[in-house]
């Protein structure tokens, strides 16, 4: 079946505009993840959801940054006032939710990859 | 909070060579580790992890790991590197139970020489 998806793939902006970023789930995942990878780091967590709620926005950098998931299906992340150090691939998983299983893996879409000029 | 070090960025193989990643975390307990690779243009992919039981885990594509508490590592092998095992590999450490949210290493880029 279809992966996650995550759109677009590459997005150029300029400084103090704002941005979205979207992402797919797999259909039937009801957990949801958001990471920001920087060039030559390790993603580094976000925000995840279960279901329509944000369970742990601990890794939002600050109140620049925004997301949500409305429907419990596809989410937006979204960026007000983009500065150059936001310039990173945003990568997206998701998985089934808590209690199906010890563990569930996420699965992760290619990432957008975001440049702010 | 959890950490993960992967001290080397960079490593280099001939094609048919063994090939072993460092991976060393912190975390106050047992913790639960991860290998994803990720090639150029693609996602994540989870090679293998770790739990609880068996200290040596076997993955896809050939790689295992083994899980050492002495020494806080999770190193990730291969017996025989393949061309085309060429990427990023990234160990990460998440927190036993809860949300399974990782915390990854830096990563290191796997170089395969013909």
């Amino acid at each position: 079946g279809a992966g996650v998806s995550q759109t677009p793939s590459n997005k150029v902006t300029e400084k103090g505009k704002y941005v979205e970023l979207r992402c797919d789930p797999i259909s039937g995942h009801t957990a949801l993840y958001w990471y920001r990878q920087s060039l030559g780091q390790g993603p580094e967590f976000l925000i995840y959801f279960q279901g329509t709620g944000a369970a742990d926005d601990s890794g939002l950098p600050n109140d620049r940054f925004f997301a949500v998931r409305p429907e419990g299906s596809v989410s937006t992340l979204k960026i007000q006032r983009t500065e150059r150090g936001d310039s990173a691939v945003y990568l997206c998983a998701s998985s089934l939710g808590p209690g199906t299983s010890v563990y569930n893996e996420q699965f992760f879409g290619p990432g957008t990859r975001l440049t702010v000029l | 909070a959890q950490s993960v070090t992967q001290p080397d960025i960079h490593i280099t193989v001939s094609e048919g060579a063994s090939l072993e990643l460092r991976c060393n975390y912190s975390y106050g307990a047992t913790p639960y580790l991860f290998w994803y690779v990720q090639s150029p243009g693609q996602g994540l992919q989870l090679l293998l992890k770790y739990f609880s039981g068996d200290t040596l885990v076997q993955g896809i594509k050939g790689f295992e790991a083994e899980f050492k508490r002495s020494q806080s590592s999770f190193n990730l092998r291969k017996p025989s590197v393949h061309w085309s095992d060429a990427a990023e590999y990234f160990c990460a450490v998440a927190p036993s139970g809860g949300s399974y949210i990782p915390t990854f290493g830096r990563g290191t880029s796997l170089i395969v020489h013909p």
